[in-house]
């Protein structure tokens, strides 16, 4: 079945250092691939995706490019900030009309230190 | 607009009871996912419902039940609760069925 795999953490940064959580995944055809965010105490936020090989998605800074050959969508950011520190989620979902389920990765937890 | 609302936002239960999570979707969102997160790990999908109709069951036992409404809220029902099934429950809506989830805050559910 489907299945994503992402660096463990915790990852610990300092304020504007350069951001790379590694995300892969395992599916059949061509899946839609999401980033979520989940700050402490609340649900999940859409943070970016990409529904197609080679497309980049890209939001408040992040970044993920859909790479078909190496099947993965890598998040990334230039200089992170202290309001980062958040549990991030790597997910996919099936191709085909009707495509419901979301398939997650067990989250990493990065913390931004000033 | 108000987001997708979750009710209640805590509750602790006693084993073998049963428990009713409520959701109310974004205006205008026809469908409702939910998701199982246990601490430390990503959601895991339970349910989802489209116009009132089941549209896909994640691997969970038959403890586990859902229903929508006309209005397109819904409804997760847990019965015999376990231990085990202390966790996060995510509600998500979306227009149709294919991604662009909006997820609620939760409902944390702790059974003791």
């Amino acid at each position: 079945g489907d299945s994503v795999t992402q660096m463990e953490g915790p990852v610990t940064l300092s304020e504007e250092a350069f951001l790379t959580i590694n995300c892969t995944y395992t599916a059949t055809g061509y899946p839609s691939l999401f980033w979520y965010v989940q700050y402490p105490g609340e649900g999940l936020q859409l943070l970016l995706k990409a529904t197609k090989a080679d497309d980049k998605g890209s939001n408040k800074g992040f970044e993920a490019t859909y790479r078909k050959e190496t099947t993965s969508f890598h998040l990334e950011k230039g200089s992170v900030q202290v309001s980062d520190s958040a549990v991030y989620f790597c997910a996919l979902s099936p191709p085909g009309a009707g495509s419901y389920q979301l398939t997650f990765g067990k989250g990493t937890k990065l913390s931004v230190i000033p | 607009d108000a987001g997708v609302t979750q009710s209640p936002t805590h509750l602790i239960k006693t084993r073998g009871q049963h428990v009713t999570l409520r959701c109310s979707p974004i205006s205008g969102h026809k469908s409702v996912s939910w998701y199982q997160q246990v601490l430390g790990q990503g959601p895991q999908f339970i349910f989802q419902y489209y116009e009132k109709e089941e549209r896909g069951r994640g691997n969970f036992p038959d403890r586990f039940s859902a229903r929508q409404f006309p209005n397109y809220s819904s409804e997760l029902n847990v019965n015999a609760l376990l231990l085990g099934d202390s966790a996060l429950y995510l509600c998500a809506s979306s227009l149709g069925t294919g991604g662009g989830y909006t997820f609620g805050s939760g409902t944390r559910l702790t059974v003791v």
